[in-house]
């Protein structure tokens, strides 16, 4: 299973752009990156997926480099309520329907 | 509307007794989860249903026991509590709109705090 690599923490202000970056250096060919949110005492909540070069939706984009060994994630002009753990997650078919979650990065959005 | 609901959303229980968490998601969904997350904040993944049937079970004590009664409903019962069992229980339900062991979109629940004295 591919193990996912994050910094632990980040700190920003309003209105700045954040990038997190992950590592995942043992990527299966079918596998997909998918990134997660989670707001202190709720559930985790998806946020963007892709499988290579660029996918954006109205939250966040997701590079990818063409090797596809990390990937980052970054949230446009933040705002205090962007404060959460984010989580990277790499999986395909093979992992069996289960999401992998590593430690995530805990981002705080400073005014 | 609340997607995937679980109650209670706290407990607070003595070591040695049963406890059933519910989970119930009105999104249509084949497949339902049991995830927990301990105080480390990482989040394990514990059982999968797809269609009432189960599909993963991961390493977990057989004192946890899931059961489905239908597709929109996922239950954990949990045996004579142990102090570390003390955590954040969440469900959640996906599509799974390629196969039950697909890695859709998962849709998660609020969570319940289980607390054990």
């Amino acid at each position: 299973l591919a193990k996912t690599t994050q910094p632990i923490s980040m700190d920003s202000y309003e209105g700045q752009e954040v990038n997190i970056t992950c590592s995942h250096n043992n990527i299966a060919t079918n596998d997909y990156i998918t990134w997660y949110q989670q707001f202190p005492s709720q559930g985790p909540r998806f946020i963007i997926q892709g499988y290579k070069t660029k996918v954006t939706n109205e939250v966040a984009s997701l590079f990818i480099p063409a090797d596809r060994k990390s990937s980052t994630l970054s949230l446009p002009r933040v705002s205090l309520s962007d404060t959460a753990v984010y989580y990277c997650l790499v999986g395909g078919p093979n992992q069996g329907g289960k999401l992998i979650f590593g430690q995530g990065t805990e981002l705080s959005v400073k005014p | 509307d609340t997607a995937v609901s679980q109650t209670p959303k706290y407990l607070v229980t003595q070591m040695g007794n049963d406890k059933s968490i519910k989970c119930e998601q009105n999104l249509g969904h084949d497949t339902m989860y049991w995830y927990k997350q301990d105080s480390k904040k990482f989040l394990k993944i514990m059982f999968s249903y797809n269609n009432k049937e189960l599909i993963i079970n991961e390493t977990v004590p057989n004192r946890f026991s899931p059961k489905s009664p239908d597709k929109a409903h996922l239950n954990l019962h949990i045996n004579s509590l142990e102090l570390g069992d003390s955590a954040v229980y969440f469900c959640a339900s996906s599509p799974a709109s390629r196969g039950p062991l697909s890695t859709d979109t998962q849709y998660f629940g609020p969570g319940t705090r289980l607390t054990v004295l």
